[in-house]
């Protein structure tokens, strides 16, 4: 079964540091790769996707990750945080495997904090 | 546009008592709706998918299930609770292929006492 490992648990931050959120994953098969976001009290809300062509993906408010094949992994960048990036992230893989039976596996989730 | 309501937001049930979540989608038809766990330090954990009507997937082996019994309806329950039911639970949807990443509810916050 494909599963999806985020390095860190919790990464503190000041803000306009640089970020970058491991996330790997282990199907070979084709993927959509996802990274979703959760602030303090509020939904889960889709940050940027992959699904083909340009491995280099811009999402919202600044944050991109880049897809490598090779390496299994899609981490999250972003060259300067501030305050209000603070919320857990989620890296999540889904199969393209047909049908309509799509399922989306999530990692473990890395809480950011960024200190002002 | 398409809106995901999930309900209760937050419920205490005593151990041995039954639950019943409840999740509708409007503004779709015939998506595929799902059911997720989340508990601290441990990610979203999928429980149940359906891809239609009547049509229920089990991931995990546990002490819930889960029902469709509209197109747009999911329902999540359990006919005794246990202490290790509590946790925040979402419900998601998607329509169409997966490209397009899922649209998650609110959330249900269950505490077991």
């Amino acid at each position: 079964a494909q599963s999806v490992s985020q390095h860190n648990h919790h990464v503190i931050l000041s803000e306009a540091a640089s970020l970058e959120l491991g996330c790997n994953y282990s199907y070979g098969g084709t993927v959509n790769l996802f990274w979703y976001v959760q602030y303090p009290g509020q939904h889960l809300q889709l940050l940027l996707k992959y699904f083909s062509g340009d491995p280099l993906v811009k999402g919202i408010k600044g944050f991109e990750a880049e897809f490598i094949k090779s390496k299994f992994s899609f981490n999250l960048r972003k060259p300067s945080v501030q305050w209000s990036d603070t919320a857990e992230y989620f890296c999540a893989v889904n199969l393209m495997s047909g049908g309509s039976n799509y399922k989306l596996t999530f990692g473990k989730g890395t809480l950011l904090t960024v200190n002002p | 546009s398409q809106t995901i309501h999930q309900w209760p937001a937050t419920l205490v049930q005593p151990v041995g008592s039954p639950l019943s979540l409840e999740c509708t989608v409007e503004g779709t038809s015939n998506p595929n709706l799902y059911w997720y766990r989340q508990a601290a330090g441990r990610g979203l954990q999928l429980l149940f998918y359906s891809v239609g009507i009547g049509q229920i997937s089990s991931e995990v082996p546990q002490n819930l299930s889960a029902s469709r019994p509209q197109d747009r309806q999911f329902i999540l329950s359990s006919k005794k609770l246990l202490l290790s039911d509590s946790g925040f639970y979402l419900c998601a949807w998607l329509f169409g292929t997966g490209v397009h990443g899922y649209t998650f509810g609110s959330g249900t916050r269950l505490t077991v006492v």
